[in-house]
């Protein structure tokens, strides 16, 4: 089992480009998380779903948009890139959403310049 | 209504303890704690679940006082595989979380020396 993979683990973008950055689990979970981390302001969930066909908004969604392609992937676009989404980001999965661990990916490092 | 870690930061001799609490302001169904060590992604420790369930790695123990809308980590006769900056993330609710919308603290650095 690969667990959860992301690609790209690196990219470039000038700002107002546009990037979809992929996550799949080959667990089958069923809740599927995006997260963005700062430096010193630790993990802040983007977007979830918590199950296959629902998306819902975390605690800072503005800028991103998700898609529950499948059970498996779960995409995060950014339409329009600006510098504040420079990050590192990190998808995350779990068999359901209350006693479940979530599992994370290696990591995409954005850097929008 | 991020949780606050505390210490921020903590430097132990091997085989020493250490606590690493985390509070919030608001009403507390679950508390996640995971721990990440440099250029990786974090992993998980342990959940506690308001009502007492709990479900963790055997050596990882933690409390959760839900009148206090605390939780505290225990890391006891540490080992240097024990340093990594460790998080804790708050799911809201009094009668039902929220879905895995977790909101998670800063972090506390922790650093075990030979």
């Amino acid at each position: 089992n690969a667990g959860v993979t992301q690609t790209p683990k690196f990219q470039v973008l000038k700002t107002g480009q546009s990037m979809t950055l992929q996550c799949a689990q080959d667990m089958n979970h069923n809740s599927m998380y995006w997260y963005r981390q700062d430096p010193g302001m630790g993990l802040r969930l983007i977007y979830y779903s918590a199950s296959e066909g629902t998306t819902d908004k975390g605690e800072v969604p503005n800028g991103y948009n998700v898609s529950r392609l499948n059970k498996r992937e779960f995409s995060l676009r950014l339409e329009s890139a600006a510098p504040s989404q420079t990050s590192v980001y990190f998808c995350a999965s779990s068999e359901g959403h209350e006693i479940y661990e979530q599992y994370f990916g290696p990591g995409t490092r954005l850097t929008v310049t | 209504q991020q949780p606050v870690q505390s210490p921020q930061a903590v430097i132990l001799r091997e085989g020493e303890d250490a606590v690493i609490n985390c509070s919030s302001s608001k009403a507390l169904y679950s508390v996640h704690w995971y721990r990440q060590k440099h250029g990786e992604a974090p992993v998980f420790l342990m959940i506690l679940l308001k009502g007492g369930e709990q479900k963790g790695h055997e050596k990882i123990s933690a409390s959760f006082n839900e009148k206090k809308q605390q939780s505290s980590l225990y890391l006891t006769a540490s080992q240097l595989s024990y340093s990594g900056t460790y998080f804790c993330g708050t799911e809201m609710g009094v009668y039902g979380g929220s879905q895995g919308n977790l909101i998670f603290g800063k972090g506390t650095k922790l650093s075990v020396k030979p």
